[in-house]
């Protein structure tokens, strides 16, 4: 089974800070078609995850772009530049090349 | 609007069943893969199931067969979890969710399972 490791476990920013979030993989994510289904999440206190980012770098739908990803293989990164009050929440990776599976998550806090 | 919204959770006994819905809108539900995903309280998120687009293949993993059962309506554009011999590790909040890309989630249903 893949295993998705993120770190780090939690962050504490500062409203306007930058930050980034590595989410690494126990096998290469490349499927046979030459996408890497790596994605990224966010779920708010009390909310459902939402799609932030989908295929290691592509924006989901109405996400702002200070949110980037990069990465390919087994190691991939979420940046987020000047984060905002609005961004504090949970942060998962999930990969959907070998079946699915979720990182452990990293737990975006105030300063 | 796309909309998924689950129901059927609530509180069971260890062994007993439930069976879980999501009535979905907003979209061509039979142009997606679905799939169920949990979170235990307080824990990260797990996928638990996925079906195909006319529900041919179905795909669990390992700590679910045999036990849960997912399918879909694609009259209704509905998709259901049969859950069997339910554990009290399977207490969560199950979600419905499009799969592959994940891009639409329902607000999820708590299902909890104890004596």
């Amino acid at each position: 089974d893949v295993v998705m490791t993120q770190t780090p476990p939690s962050l504490s920013v500062a409203i306007g800070q930058s930050v980034s979030i590595s989410c690494k993989s126990s096998q290469s994510l490349v499927y046979s078609d030459g996408k890497t289904y790596l994605h990224w999440l966010l779920q708010s206190p009390g909310q459902s995850p939402k799609l932030l980012i989908y295929q290691v770098s592509n924006l989901g739908s109405g996400v702002p772009d200070r949110f980037s990803g990069t990465g390919s293989q087994k190691d991939f990164t979420l940046k987020i530049s000047r984060v905002e009050a609005e961004d504090l929440g949970v942060y998962y990776c999930v990969q959907a090349t070998h079946f699915r599976t979720f990182g452990g998550g990293t737990k975006l806090e105030l300063k | 609007e796309v909309q998924l919204v689950e129901s059927g959770g609530g509180l069971v006994q260890p062994g007993r069943s439930l069976k879980l819905s999501c009535a979905a809108s907003g979209f061509t539900f039979s142009d997606y893969y679905m799939a169920w995903v949990r979170q235990a309280p307080t824990k990260g998120l797990e996928w638990v199931a996925s079906i195909s687009y006319d529900g041919g293949s179905t795909y669990y993993r390992d700590s679910v067969k045999g036990r849960f059962t997912i399918s879909r309506d694609n009259a209704k554009s509905s998709l259901y979890l049969q859950m069997d011999s339910l554990r009290s590790e399977d207490t969560a909040t199950y979600y419905c969710t499009t799969d592959a890309l994940f891009a639409y989630w329902g607000q999820g249903t708590l299902v909890t399972v104890s004596s």
